[in-house]
C-alpha cells in the first residue's frame, strides 16, 4: 500500500509569492490533515478536511488556506509568502470515521522562503 | 484548548541505559493519546497510542508508555535503548471530540552513544 506522498518535496520562493502544496493520501483515507513544523514552534496543526470539507482548523492567519479535491488529494495555500512561512509542511491522513483512526504522516515539503 | 508539554528538550544515553521521556497535557475532557518518532530522515511514525482501557500500552520497537490520568501524564519507556534509537520523539495528544486535529509537544532530542 502506497504511503502519504507530497509534492513538491523543496521549494524556494521569495517574498510576497504565494505558494501551493499538494499531498495524496493513501488509497481509502478520507481525512488530509495539514501541520507545519519548524526549530522554534515545533509541529503546529493548520487544518484537517475530511469528504472535501474543512473539519478543523489551527490559529494560522487567513494566508493559510487549503483544499480537498472528492479523490481525498489535498492541497494547501499561502498567499504573500513572509520569512516566516519557511518550514517542513507535513501532510498525514486517515481513514477519518472514526476518532481512534491512526494517522501516517508524508515525507513533508520543505519550504524556503527568501 | 489542549496542551502538551515534554519536559526533555535533549536526552543523551549510553546504549543499554532505560529511557524515560516525560509528557503532561492540559484538557479537561476526554483524549487520545499518541508518542511518535522521528528518525533522521524519515517521516514522522506512530510509537503507540492510547485510547482506553489498560493504561500501559505497548508499541513498537520495545517501547511502552503509561497514561497516569490523575497527574495528565503520558510518559514513555523503553528499558534498555539502542544505537537505532536515536531520533526525535513527540508526545501528541487528540481531543475526543476534535476529529484529527492532533497537539504536539515540542518534541525531544534522543541521541544513544554506541
Amino acid at each position: 500500500k502506497a504511503g502519504v506522498t507530497q509534492t513538491p518535496r523543496y521549494l524556494i520562493k521569495t517574498r510576497g509569492q504565494q505558494v501551493t502544496l499538494s499531498c495524496s493520501p493513501i488509497s481509502g483515507h478520507r481525512s488530509v490533515s495539514w501541520y507545519q513544523q519548524t526549530p522554534g514552534q515545533g509541529l503546529q496543526f493548520l487544518f484537517e478536511y475530511f469528504s472535501e470539507t474543512q473539519r478543523n482548523k489551527g490559529n494560522f492567519p487567513g494566508r493559510f488556506s487549503g483544499r480537498q479535491f472528492s479523490n481525498s488529494r489535498s492541497e494547501m495555500n499561502v498567499s504573500t509568502l513572509e520569512l516566516g512561512d519557511s518550514a517542513l509542511y507535513l501532510c498525514a491522513s486517515s481513514l477519518g470515521d472514526s476518532p481512534y483512526n491512526e494517522q501516517f504522516f508524508g515525507p513533508g515539503t520543505r519550504l524556503t522562503v527568501l | 484548548a489542549q496542551s502538551v508539554s515534554q519536559h526533555n528538550h535533549h536526552v543523551i544515553l549510553s546504549e543499554a541505559a532505560s529511557l524515560e521521556l516525560g509528557c503532561n497535557y492540559s484538557y479537561g475532557g476526554t483524549v487520545n493519546l499518541f508518542w511518535y518518532v522521528q528518525y533522521p530522515g524519515q517521516h514522522l511514525q506512530l510509537l503507540l497510542k492510547y485510547f482506553s482501557g489498560d493504561p500501559l500500552v505497548k508499541g513498537i520497537k520495545g517501547f511502552e508508555a503509561e497514561f497516569i490520568k490523575s497527574k495528565f501524564s503520558f510518559n514513555l519507556r523503553k528499558p534498555s535503548v539502542q544505537w537505532s534509537d536515536t531520533a526525535e520523539y513527540f508526545c501528541a495528544v487528540n481531543a475526543a471530540s476534535s476529529g484529527d486535529k492532533l497537539t504536539f509537544g515540542t518534541g525531544t532530542r534522543l541521541a544513544v552513544r554506541p
